[in-house]
């Protein structure tokens, strides 16, 4: 089965300190990948995907993420967080069979100390 | 910018009461999407529309029913609450049916609490 898998539930950072949330995921074929971040009472925005060619995808906010198929992971990065980024990060890949229904990680929150 | 509305921010509802969630997408997309989301879960699908009248199970249907009487319209109903569906309710829409590069866009959620 098509699934992702985001192993931590929670990652703290200082702010100006490199930020990681990671992701891996098993897909059959070439996967499409993406990336959402839930502010607090909010729904879900898009940050960025990964569906083919650069393995270092750009996105929103100065968020990145490096596809590396021999790890099967999609991790998400900033060279330098912002307490504004603490939020929770959802990792998500379509589900093949038809539907292409996007299945999500369990979500990672992400908290920047001063 | 496409806009998915919710109706309901918060509602507290009894045990046994029907309870209608209205979810409204303004950008013509033909795709969309009932999740509920539990702390620890992530976000489970309910149901998705892939047009008008069209409905599909997603993973979690069961106590759940959808109507999707018009293209921008998107309703989940729960036709006898319980309080193991109290959670927040995610509506999403996104506009190309087919393969996997679609990019879902969210409403602000309706967190439902049922006593």
């Amino acid at each position: 089965a098509q699934s992702v898998a985001q192993p931590e539930d929670q990652v703290n950072v200082a702010e100006g300190n490199p930020l990681t949330v990671k992701c891996t995921y098993s897909v059959s074929g070439n996967p499409y990948l993406f990336w959402y971040v839930q502010y607090p009472n909010r729904g879900l925005q898009f940050l960025l995907k990964y569906i083919t060619g650069d393995n270092l995808v750009k996105g929103s906010y100065g968020f990145e993420a490096e596809f590396n198929k021999s790890q099967t992971s999609f991790h998400l990065k900033k060279p330098s967080a912002l307490v504004s980024d603490s939020a929770l990060y959802f990792c998500a890949v379509p589900v093949s069979g038809g539907s292409y229904i996007p299945t999500f990680g369990r979500g990672t929150s992400l908290i920047v100390h001063p | 910018d496409v806009k998915v509305t919710q109706s309901s921010r918060y509602l507290v509802k009894r045990t046994g009461e029907k309870v209608f969630l209205e979810c409204v997408q303004d950008m013509d997309h033909e795709n969309m999407f009932w999740y509920r989301q539990d702390p620890g879960l992530g976000l489970r699908l309910i149901y998705f529309s892939y047009d008008v009248k069209m409905k599909e199970k997603g993973d979690i249907p069961e106590g759940y029913s959808v109507s999707r009487e018009k293209k921008e319209r998107f309703s989940l109903i729960l036709e006898s609450a319980s309080t193991n569906q109290t959670s927040m309710y995610l509506c999403a829409s996104s506009l190309l049916p087919g393969p996997g590069a679609n990019v879902l866009t969210f409403g602000a959620g309706s967190r439902l609490t049922v006593l």
